[in-house]
């Protein structure tokens, strides 16, 4: 299995906030990476796709990059709504999730 | 708009075996893949295999030699099978599309239903 690890498992910020959350692999997945969004008691929601696409419909002030082994999810200008779980997942080999990364707003 | 939706019983003895179904609606299942994925406390989420709709499967091996899935196109539903099922196996079941293309992602969810393994 590839084992993906998330930091930090959880963070608190500001309205209007910038945050980056940090996704390592245990192997070489070239840009087989996505990013979701869990709000509670709802399934996950697909953000980003291959690293850095953005799925259709969600704010442009969600983006994602990174290649390799070490890939980051970062939300410019935060709103209240952003309050979630996110997870990355790979599918370099058969799919895995990261542990998650909790956001609370301040 | 593709909607998914679980059904199925929410308790299951131990040792029984855990039966889904996921109900798609708002387009054909024709050149997807279907998946399967569970989350409980302990493991986070966890892919438990998918189907395509022609009916090849393939599973994720920590529970391959206790997972079926299938496929009924005409119904539009494709299904889960857990034997031998323990406390464990507790979680929110979610079915899931599986685009196959030039990447892979999971683009559509059903809501999920929670299963609880007691006796």
């Amino acid at each position: 299995d590839i084992q993906l690890t998330q930091s930090p498992s959880s963070l608190s910020a500001s309205v209007g906030d910038s945050i980056t959350i940090t996704c390592q692999a245990s192997q070489h997945i070239n840009d087989k990476l996505n990013w979701y969004q869990q709000k509670p008691g709802k399934a996950p929601k697909l953000l980003i796709y291959d690293a850095s696409d953005l799925e259709t419909g969600v704010p442009s002030r969600f983006s994602g990059s990174g290649s390799g082994t070490s890939f980051s999810l970062r939300i410019s200008g935060l709103q209240p709504e952003d309050i979630a779980t996110y997870y990355c997942q790979q599918f370099g080999s058969l799919p895995t999730f990261g542990q998650g990364t909790r956001l609370e707003i301040k | 708009q593709v909607q998914l939706q679980e059904s199925g019983p929410g308790l299951v003895r131990p040792s029984e075996t855990l039966s889904l179904i996921c109900t798609v609606s708002g387009d054909s299942m024709s050149n997807y893949y279907w998946s399967w994925i569970r989350q409980s406390p302990g493991k986070g989420l966890e892919w438990i295999g998918y189907v395509y709709y022609s009916g090849y499967t393939n599973y994720n091996p920590s529970l391959k030699s206790r997972v079926t899935i299938s496929v009924d196109t005409a119904k539009n539903q494709f299904s889960l099978t857990l034997k031998s099922v323990t406390a464990a196996d507790t979680a929110v079941y979610y079915c899931a599309r599986h685009y196959y293309g030039s990447g892979q992602r999971f683009d559509y969810w059903g809501q999920g239903t929670l299963v609880t393994v007691s006796s």
